[in-house]
């Protein structure tokens, strides 16, 4: 069972747009909440990640913000740009003994940015 | 440095046959991971290593062995392939003191016919 719920499957949206994709996970043993971005024919790099102790956190034009009440986060891609053209993963890492150091993901969400 | 590296890049098998992927990291890094990426499915962990010596079972370890060869190192073998296992498999390796932010690999694309 998908432990971290991750929608919309893909999202299309204009450069200079606003790119919004949600979370939400089930257990609460989890304590960082990373984000991953692929590119087509390469392996997840992270792009930014926070901590339940945190309700946002903003890099440049990518902001996280995050719900812990509703187990709930999301990621914001701002002034969206076709190079921002990319599959997205959220993931939530395990801190119990036998979660921990394991990410569980999201099932993925394809974005593209139209010219 | 290279990161993580993985071999091979493509590799198709038929039914039953054996294969080994190999990885690995030139980071230091003491955790090393072993994913397979399905459409709609994300990435699902198969077996990791946090440390030289250990191995543990993930999400999806079953037609799956791995070895820790050296902190560098680690492999993964599919001993009789199935059509089930066509995926793209993933590497990928962190720091235990920082282990949300995982580095990965450029893949291997499988194909079992």
């Amino acid at each position: 069972q998908q432990q971290v719920k991750q929608s919309p499957q893909s999202l299309i949206v204009q450069k200079g747009g606003i790119s919004i994709i949600n979370c939400a996970y089930e257990n609460t043993a989890f304590d960082y909440f990373p984000w991953y971005q692929q590119f087509p024919g390469k392996g997840p790099a992270l792009l930014i990640a926070i901590r339940p102790d945190v309700s946002e956190k903003k890099e440049g034009r990518f902001t996280i913000s995050f719900n812990k009440s509703a187990k709930q986060f999301s990621l914001h891609i701002m002034d969206s740009q076709p190079g921002d053209s990319a599959t997205y993963f959220c993931a939530a890492r395990g801190m119990t003994t036998d979660s921990w150091g394991k990410l569980q993901f999201g099932a993925g969400t394809q974005v593209v940015v139209t010219p | 440095n290279a990161g993580v590296t993985q071999t091979p890049k493509f590799q198709v098998l038929k039914t039953g046959q054996s294969m080994t992927l190999q990885c690995a990291q030139d980071m230091n890094h003491n955790s090393m991971y072993w994913y397979r990426q399905d459409p709609g499915m994300g990435l699902r962990l198969i077996y990791y290593s946090a440390s030289e010596g250990t191995t543990d079972k993930g999400e999806v370890p079953n037609g799956y062995n791995v070895s820790r060869l050296n902190k560098r190192e680690f492999s993964l073998r599919l001993e009789s392939a199935a059509p089930s296992q066509t995926s793209v498999y993933f590497c990928a390796s962190g720091d235990r003191a920082k282990i949300y932010e995982q580095y990965f690999g450029p893949g291997t694309r499988l194909t079992v016919t």
